[in-house]
């Protein structure tokens, strides 16, 4: 049972437009969410993360949202760069340190 | 601050050996997490070892375990290798203390098993 669920394996945007990168998520448990945004044969690099006690957290580009009722979550990046072209997973914890991720999308900022 | 470390970076290795994976966490840190990514499962917990103690253990058999030494390297360790054990194997770091933590990645050990 998929506990993290990345519904659209990929997403193409044009250069300056945004990009909205969704997520559900079926655990109640889940406390804590986090952004990744990974290329191939390379570890996981940590984009932004929110906390279930607030529905919005901002840094830089890059804004994530968290709908606790809908159980879903979303990344925005305002605006898209083509060096922004990566494999995006989200990731929730239950403050475990054991973190259970979507199977990421595929982002392509076209220039 | 130097960020987490893997080594080796690439391993090719034969069904029925084993092998042993390192991490270095980021200075300070004294919670290590591993991870497994395949292209049929994605990106899967492993276990996580905080205080040379393991404190939460995923669904993988007994042929995975780890250890953490007292300056919070970590090693992991597969038995009795299958050709389904090719992965990318990813360690990440954080604190250890608080409850909500951001966990950095390592640049992964690619493990081939022929």
């Amino acid at each position: 049972d998929q506990q993290v669920k990345q519904n659209s394996p990929s997403l193409s945007v044009q250069e300056g437009r945004i990009s909205i990168l969704n997520c559900d998520y079926t655990n109640s448990m889940f406390d804590y969410f986090l952004w990744y945004k990974k290329y191939p044969a390379e570890g996981p690099t940590f984009l932004i993360s929110i906390s279930s006690i607030k529905d919005k957290n901002e840094d830089g580009r890059f804004t994530v949202f968290l709908n606790k009722s809908a159980k879903h979550l979303s990344l925005h990046i305002v605006p898209s760069q083509p060096g922004d072209s990566a494999v995006y997973f989200c990731a929730a914890d239950t403050g475990r340190r054991a973190l259970t991720f979507g199977s990421g999308t595929r982002l392509q900022v076209q220039p | 601050k130097a960020g987490v470390t893997q080594t080796p970076r690439y391993l090719i290795k034969t069904r029925g050996q084993q092998v042993t994976l390192s991490c270095s966490p980021i200075s300070g840190h004294r919670s290590v997490s591993w991870y497994q990514q395949t292209p049929g499962q994605g990106l899967q917990f492993l276990f996580e070892y905080f205080s040379e103690t393991q404190r939460n253990k995923g669904n993988f058999p007994g042929r995975f375990s780890g250890r953490q030494f007292s300056n919070s390297r970590s090693e992991m360790n597969v038995s009795t290798l299958e050709l389904g054990d090719s992965a990318l194997y990813l360690c990440a770091s954080s604190p250890g203390s608080g409850r909500s933590e951001t966990q950095y990645f390592g640049p992964g050990t690619r493990l081939l098993v022929l």
